[in-house]
């Protein structure tokens, strides 16, 4: 497609609830990325993709986040018994990695709004 | 523990006037400082630098980066308020998987 997607743009759940947020990367970017970006603060990073396979995962808060991205296209980010602090914007970003200049810039979808009540 | 420092973290100016942010950056294996506008959710890529001193140009702004003080500014001259915004920068590590970012300067504009 022409930018990344992500999807759904909002999400409301109750605590403890299981959510799943997709994102379509860029056709060919071969580097996905999953951020979260709390109020106020710059994006914190998650876990990366190259292609199907999950290369660092790091970022990820804890063992009720899960992410996958299985035929190294569309990826999906799963937060397991959601707690309000998962409440933040979840961004995703895809990029052509491993080669200097225009390959490096992270181009990133508009985000998914999770609040927790 | 590799990060990156922003400041101001916000400011106000008004239409015309010239600002400059910077961006710190404490990097282990630093490959290249990327800058982003965020104007809601999104951020739009502005510069990638990886040599040291030489300025980058995009109209009305414009992006150094200093290896040696490891620092990089963004200019914005004549400013507008299409230019409100926050502005994110980013260390990427030699790795190419691992971009550490700032907290952003939130620029507001005002006519």
């Amino acid at each position: 497609g022409a930018g990344v997607s992500q999807s759904p743009r909002y999400k409301v759940a109750k605590r403890g609830q299981d959510v799943a947020l997709r994102c379509d990367p860029i056709s060919g970017h071969v580097s996905l990325f999953w951020y979260q970006q709390a109020l106020g603060q710059g994006p914190e990073f998650l876990t990366y993709f190259q292609n199907e396979a999950q290369l660092d995962k790091s970022g990820l808060p804890s063992d009720r986040f899960f992410a996958e991205r299985p035929e190294g296209s569309v990826s999906t980010l799963k937060i397991q018994r959601t707690q309000q602090e998962d409440s933040a914007v979840y961004l995703c970003a895809s990029s052509q990695l491993g080669s200097l200049g225009s390959g490096e810039k992270l181009f990133f979808g508009s985000g998914t709004q999770l609040s927790v009540l | 523990e590799d990060k990156v420092v922003q400041s101001p973290l916000s400011l106000v100016v008004h239409e015309g006037d010239t600002v400059t942010l910077n961006c710190s950056y404490e990097v282990t294996n630093f490959r290249s400082l990327l800058w982003y506008k965020q104007e809601k959710k999104a951020p739009t890529f502005l510069f990638m630098l990886t040599s040291s001193g030489i300025e980058k140009k995009s109209g009305r702004l414009s992006s150094i980066l200093d290896k040696k003080e490891l620092f990089s500014i963004l200019n914005i001259t004549a400013t507008q308020t299409g230019d409100s915004a926050v502005y994110l920068c980013a260390a990427l590590h030699s790795t190419g998987n691992q971009f550490y970012f700032g907290t952003g300067t939130s620029l507001t504009v005002i006519p």
